[in-house]
């Protein structure tokens, strides 16, 4: 079946920082690309929805400006939390959807930011 | 608007006992596409069963079955001899046809006691 893969698995960083989080579809092109938040013991709230070469549709109360997704490409989404604060600890997982196959979504393995 | 409930927060059974997880949902389409992850531990979500509106066909896959029942809204999931493997959070799903967005359930935790 379909992969996606998501990179970093995990990260740690510092308040402050920026951190980038890669969302890459493997075998298959994706025209839209999903970013999904999920904190401890809580379902997934979708962020944003993003469709490759425009910008990113974001969710109410979701922060354009801090959550950064560029999708540049079929394969490739980015998700950049920046200036990251502990608040925005949590688990972030994308998927991705083809327009082939059915319109089948993909889910990618979950990338999870501690910020300290 | 779209909307899934699952009712059951936590849910623990003893291994080899059967247990159903619940799963309501809202939408006004027409057309849409159910489902059920299982999200162990390690947080990657696993695909379980995608159903469309029109098929409301029960299924069966080994110890899993599913009952899908428009008249009430419901998607039930139902484990048959349930195993220690099985301790997990089990999400249900509404995704509309063209937008793919998924709205999730709040998840039920699952846990088998050997």
């Amino acid at each position: 079946g379909a992969v996606v893969s998501q990179h970093p698995s995990w990260v740690i960083c510092k308040s402050g920082t920026s951190v980038k989080i890669e969302c890459r579809s493997l075998d298959f092109q994706a025209t839209t690309m999903f970013w999904y938040r999920q904190f401890p013991k809580q379902s997934l709230m979708l962020m944003a929805t993003s469709n490759e070469g425009s910008k990113a549709t974001y969710e109410q109360g979701v922060e354009k400006d801090k959550f950064l997704i560029n999708h540049a490409s079929l394969t490739l989404s980015t998700l950049t939390v920046t200036s990251a604060h502990p608040e925005d600890s949590s688990f972030y997982i994308c998927s991705a959807r083809t327009p082939h196959a059915g319109d089948e979504q993909y889910f990618g393995p979950g990338t999870r930011l501690t910020v300290t | 608007a779209q909307k899934v409930t699952q009712a059951q927060t936590e849910i623990s059974v003893v291994e080899k006992e059967d247990v159903t997880l619940d799963c309501v949902y809202e939408t006004r389409d027409t057309t849409y596409y159910l489902f059920w992850y299982k999200q162990p531990p390690s947080g990657e979500l696993v695909f379980l069963i995608r159903r469309n509106s029109f098929d409301e066909q029960n299924e069966i896959s080994g110890r899993y079955s599913w009952n899908f029942q428009k008249s009430t809204s419901s998607f039930n999931f139902t484990i048959t001899a349930s195993q220690v493997v099985d301790s997990a959070v089990y999400f249900c799903a509404l995704s509309e046809y063209t937008g793919n967005q998924f709205y999730f359930g709040t998840g039920t935790s699952l846990t088998v006691i050997p």
